[in-house]
């Protein structure tokens, strides 16, 4: 069974924090994609990572792909009432129909 | 243009209705997805279509069909649903690229309440 291990579930922080989020597999992507939700809307896609160790930066969001390819974090700097919502993890096997393995989420809010 | 579209936005529908979902894409990818989404949870998977053809069901019940008459549109046809199929319905299509970037763009969904 592929999993993907997606932590915290839920972070209610303040303005001006920073935060962290990780997602954790056992199994090797092809790549991995991180979407952000808002409620009601379909995810939105963010960033997609493919190549072990990669870093890529979205304004205060930084995104960081595992050596191994089998794991990611979402750092945000300092964050905005506007970063509010559900953010979501999906790695991909590139010759496997196409099947997501999405994390379960994480619920962030932050206050102003 | 990474835009998928779904109509309609909401449905309101008793267990005895008959009633489709659409979506539509134009940027030329050759597979769709549903997927269905309680809150708060992850989008899970229903149906994949690869050109035109269906590819994955992954055991739904047989009072969701789907449909995909061309390479643009999808639809997913509702018959005697349970209230406990109330989601939102998420179509998404697929982009390929070389060096196995593999993505996928989601609609903004179909919020179905089944009364």
């Amino acid at each position: 069974t592929q999993l993907l291990e997606q932590s915290p579930q839920f972070l209610s922080i303040q303005e001006g924090e920073n935060l962290t989020v990780y997602c954790n597999s056992s199994s090797v992507f092809s790549s991995l994609q991180w979407y952000r939700q808002e409620p009601g809307e379909g995810p939105v896609l963010l960033v997609t990572v493919v190549t072990g160790g990669e870093v890529k930066k979205l304004k205060r969001l930084t995104f960081q792909f595992g050596d191994a390819r089998k794991d990611s974090s979402l750092h945000i700097t300092a964050a905005q009432p506007g970063d509010t919502g559900l953010y979501l993890c999906a790695g991909a096997f590139y010759n496997q129909g196409g099947k997501l393995i999405f994390g379960q989420g994480t619920e962030l809010s932050v206050k102003p | 243009d990474t835009e998928v579209t779904q109509t309609p936005k909401h449905l309101v529908m008793g267990m005895t209705n008959k009633k489709s979902l659409k979506c539509e894409q134009h940027m030329g990818h050759r597979a769709m997805y549903w997927y269905k989404q309680k809150a708060k949870k992850p989008p899970e998977l229903m149906f994949v279509y690869s050109y035109e053809k269906l590819s994955i069901n992954e055991s739904v019940p047989s009072r969701f069909s789907p449909e995909c008459p061309n390479s643009s549109l999808l639809n997913l046809h509702l018959h005697a649903l349970q209230p406990e199929d109330s989601a939102l319905y998420l179509c998404a299509s697929r982009k390929r690229t070389s060096g196995q970037r593999d993505e996928q763009f989601f609609g903004p969904g179909t919020r179905l309440t089944v009364l």
